[in-house]
């Protein structure tokens, strides 16, 4: 089992349309976990932090479900701009290996107008 | 922007060769981590430095080497090229042993041929 799993994508949604997507994660013991967006042959954008309470930033709103290990990003009122790829990272607590950040496959968003 | 920097933004060599990429951090940050993104995978973590030792390493092969400078800038050698080491390398700076949030830099694209 892949350490971070997102759903493969694409996602092809009309303007103003609600896009949701899902994240979950192997190890129980992962410590943080983050959003990130990354535009066509760019770099990886931090998007936001999740927090177990769930957290919202305007037309974006992230949850986390330890229990299940299961985290989902929630895009209301999607934007051409939203367009991109989105990568769901996860910390895991010590190991060898600290300061990693796993990362998942990305979910590719296009907006349409 | 981040503020992290990194060079060549390109790069051309050939399989067996070496090669070493440069990234400055943000301003205020101590701690570099390299990533490494194949086409159409997620980065993967080769190694973090923090305060110029390194801080944790990735499944990466000892012909992946590191350095971190007083100035937190760091560096990533690769001995030996292979033609499966051709990705796009990201920099990434933040503040404080561990991974925490995390800013990209633009990254390298090294192709071997």
């Amino acid at each position: 089992r892949k350490e971070v799993e997102q759903d493969p994508g694409p996602f092809n949604v009309p303007e103003g349309a609600t896009v949701a997507f899902n994240c979950t994660y192997s190890n129980s013991a992962s410590q943080s976990f983050f959003w990130y967006r990354q535009d066509c042959r760019k770099e990886p954008k931090l998007l936001m932090s999740v927090y177990s309470s769930g957290n919202e930033d305007g037309r974006f709103t992230a949850q986390l479900n330890r229990a299940s290990q299961y985290i989902s990003l929630l895009i209301r009122d999607s934007k051409l701009s939203d367009s991109a790829t989105y990568l769901c990272v996860v910390r895991p607590l010590g190991g060898g290996s600290q300061g990693n950040l796993i990362f998942g496959k990305g979910t590719k968003l296009s907006v349409k107008p | 922007e981040t503020g992290v920097t990194q060079s060549p933004t390109h790069l051309i060599k050939t399989r067996g060769q070496q090669v070493t990429l440069r990234c400055s951090s943000q301003s205020g940050h101590n701690t570099v981590s390299w990533y490494q993104q194949a086409l159409g995978q997620g980065p993967q973590f080769i190694f973090q430095y923090y305060r110029e030792e390194e801080n944790g390493r990735g499944n990466f092969p000892p012909r992946f080497s590191g350095l971190q400078f007083p100035n937190y800038s760091s560096e990533l050698n690769v001995n030996a090229l292979e033609l499966d080491d051709s990705a796009l390398y990201l920099c990434a700076s933040s503040f404080g042993q561990g991974a925490y949030e995390q800013y990209f830099g633009p990254g390298t694209r090294l192709t071997v041929t």
